[in-house]
């Protein structure tokens, strides 16, 4: 069964403006990821923080964590047309106690973004 | 193009009926996964393989499915006795790590429809 829950479902905004999309998972991760969806590209890698982490940017992105509120955003600024999409949050949880993990990720149901132009 | 490749992309059968899917990850990576992907819902976890050694099975992944990496290369995931609940989007994943996993590359996915 999948661990996050994805906030809002659904979000819709004007070319140019800001979208945020929240994720809040249960146990103890590695690492939390970000990927986009559409049907052109399928699934596509977009940003890893890790859990010894607080925030991350890459270009339009911004990705910040709360280990203490597990739960973690992802924030498009200026958005374009071309960022309509679904957007997946996965955590990356410790596979044994020692903190191994092998990649095994567990996806939220992700957030349909709209962007109008 | 991410460099995963899956064949077919396409694939409609008949209740009973077996399927088999193939997924060629990039080539020096080590880690290859299975997804499956039902509408309106994010990818979930079936299998994975660090090289050729299968290393971890969900519990979705009953008897009727067998997944399978030869020499740590291509992989294929096979469905026997075909359910109607199986139609979904199948999806592959692999990625270069060693030790903690990180961003995985996947294929554009096989979407099965059982009939």
């Amino acid at each position: 069964s999948q661990q996050g829950e994805e906030d809002p479902q659904a979000l819709s905004i004007q070319e140019g403006e800001n979208a945020t999309m929240n994720c809040s998972y249960k146990t103890s991760i590695n690492n939390l990821q970000w990927y986009r969806q559409n049907s052109g590209r399928g699934l596509v890698h977009l940003i890893l923080i890790r859990s010894n982490e607080r925030e991350k940017h890459s270009g339009r992105l911004r990705v910040t964590l709360d280990t203490s509120k597990k739960s973690s955003s992802l924030l498009i600024t200026a958005s374009r047309a071309a960022d309509t999409a679904s957007y997946f949050c996965a955590e990356e949880s410790p596979t044994n106690a020692g903190g191994t993990s092998y990649g095994k990720l567990t996806f939220g149901q992700g957030t349909i973004l709209t962007v109008h132009p | 193009d991410t460099g995963v490749s899956q064949d077919p992309r396409h694939k409609i059968t008949k209740r009973g009926q077996n399927v088999t899917f193939r997924c060629d990850p990039i080539s020096e990576h080590n880690r290859l996964y299975w997804y499956r992907q039902t509408l309106g819902q994010g990818p979930e976890f079936l299998t994975y393989f660090q090289n050729e050694a299968q290393l971890e099975k969900s519990r979705l992944l009953s008897d009727r499915f067998s997944a399978e990496r030869p020499k740590g290369s291509f992989s294929t995931l096979e469905i026997q006795r075909t359910e109607q609940g199986d139609s979904a989007m199948y999806l592959c994943a692999s990625s270069l790590v060693w030790g903690q996993g990180g961003e995985q590359y996947f294929g554009p996915g096989t979407r099965l429809t059982v009939t």
